[in-house]
């Protein structure tokens, strides 16, 4: 077990390109979390997913956000038409069976995004 | 919003023990308390968790008041490598929800 591994660990972009992230969970967990991180806060969610289904979606994805988990394995995070503001580390986590009360989310190293 | 206040920063010295405080005073009966940590530009790291009775791991020891309003993480024997942002959480699904962080407790642990 490697842990959640996230790629690109860096990824700085001109404002208006789009990127896309990826996150690896550890293998037998089918819960998923995307969070934002700026600088001197902490993470904030944005989404999860159990298995394949994208379950809650918070009000900071907004429209140019999309994430997606096909085969409810690996997730992929694009943001289209970056904006300055987008700037910030991009972290995943997940967990196991789900519906577990006291069950821990193991976090990714992040993928720190810098839009130029 | 994050329903924990904890202090912005706290130092203390190596081989000593460093007492986290947090103030959960709106913590429902079914919510319990989370610690994780943050250590510089990595992601956040698991420590402990409890529900009402005191815990202890190979990390750390969690200290719940009998009203639950507050908590208070001890690690024993502080090292330089404990250096980071220590998060309270409450959640009452624990690890099958959203976390919601606040800003933590930036620690400093001194040689």
């Amino acid at each position: 077990d490697t842990g959640v591994s996230q790629d690109p660990r860096h990824k700085i972009t001109k404002r208006g390109q789009n990127v896309t992230f990826r996150c690896d969970p550890i293998s037998e967990h089918n819960r998923l979390y995307w969070y934002r991180q700026t600088l001197g806060q902490g993470p904030e969610f944005l989404t999860y997913f159990q298995n394949e289904a994208q379950l809650e979606k918070s009000r900071l994805l907004s429209d140019r956000f999309s994430a997606e988990r096909p085969k409810g394995s690996f997730s992929t995070l694009e943001i289209q038409r970056t904006e300055q503001g987008d700037s910030a580390m991009y972290l995943c986590a997940s967990n196991g069976q789900g519906g577990t009360i006291g069950e821990t989310q193991y976090f990714g190293p992040g993928t720190r995004l810098l839009v130029l | 919003d994050a329903k924990t206040t904890q202090p912005t920063s706290m130092d203390c010295a190596e081989g000593r023990a460093a007492n986290l405080p947090c103030n959960h005073s709106t913590i429902s009966g079914n919510e319990y308390v989370y610690w994780y940590r943050q250590i510089h530009s990595q992601g956040p790291q698991y420590i402990i968790h409890g529900l009402k009775n005191n815990e202890t791991n190979e990390m750390a020891s969690l200290i719940i008041t009998e009203d639950r309003k507050s908590s208070t993480l001890i690690l024993p024997h502080a090292t330089l490598r404990d250096t980071a942002v220590y998060y309270c959480i409450v959640s009452a699904q624990g690890g099958s929800e959203k976390l919601v962080f606040g800003k933590g407790t930036k620690l400093t642990v001194n040689p």
